[in-house]
């Protein structure tokens, strides 16, 4: 069953303005991961957190993890037309064999 | 060119006939993933490979059957007992599928409609 649930499912800003998406999930994990998916397209992975981090950063990406919530954040700061696509957090539990829990999903849309 | 291929991109079937999905891997990563994406909605689990000659069923392996004869191939066959076989497949790989997770690699999909 999926675990991530993510929030919102659909985000439209301007071009410049920072852009948030949460992920919650259900039971204790080993790491999480974010990917993105331009429409029609395979995924792309962005950006790994292992449950003993708080925060990675990576370009204009920011993630944190919040394991006492079951929680994690993606930030994209100064969003570009060219980030318009679907972001995807993605769970990895202990004792699954390194299989990827999948939310739904965040369509994001950076109108330029 | 190191990545993952899929082939072709669009598929098209008529009910009741049985289809293959290739998917190739030049990344020399053992593990290997199938999944299925329908509109609006995230990635599911089809089957799984941790390493050649074996496979393990997803979450919603039903209707669909696997090989793994060689390490950089894993094809996917979507067989006449699947209900709703229309929908983008997605295959990805892995460097390991044991012990902590690694990120994985995704080819550019097939999108497979059947009428």
């Amino acid at each position: 069953s999926q675990q991530g649930e993510e929030d919102p499912q659909a985000l439209s800003i301007q071009e410049g303005e920072n852009a948030t998406m949460n992920c919650s999930y259900k039971t204790s994990i080993n790491n999480l991961q974010w990917y993105r998916q331009n429409s029609g397209r395979g995924l792309v992975h962005l950006i790994l957190i292992r449950s003993n981090e708080r925060e990675k950063h990576s370009g204009r990406l920011r993630v944190t993890l919040d394991t006492s919530k079951k929680s994690s954040s993606l930030l994209i700061t100064a969003s570009r037309a060219a980030d318009t696509a679907s972001y995807f957090c993605a769970t990895v539990h202990y004792n699954q064999g390194g299989k990827l829990i999948f939310g739904q999903g965040t369509e994001l849309s950076v109108k330029p | 060119d190191g990545g993952i291929t899929q082939s072709p991109k669009y598929l098209f079937r008529k009910e009741g006939q049985n289809v293959t999905l290739s998917c190739e891997q030049n990344l020399n990563h053992d593990a290997m993933y199938w999944y299925r994406q329908d509109p609006g909605q995230g990635l599911r689990l089809i089957y799984y490979s941790q390493i050649v000659n074996d496979f393990q069923k997803g979450d919603i392996a039903e209707g669909y059957s696997v090989s793994r004869e060689k390490k950089e191939s894993f094809p996917l066959t979507v067989t006449s007992a699947q209900k709703n076989p229309t929908a983008f497949y997605l295959c990805a790989s892995s460097p390991s599928a044991w012990g902590v997770g690694y990120e994985q690699y995704f080819g550019p999909g097939t999108r497979l409609t059947v009428t």
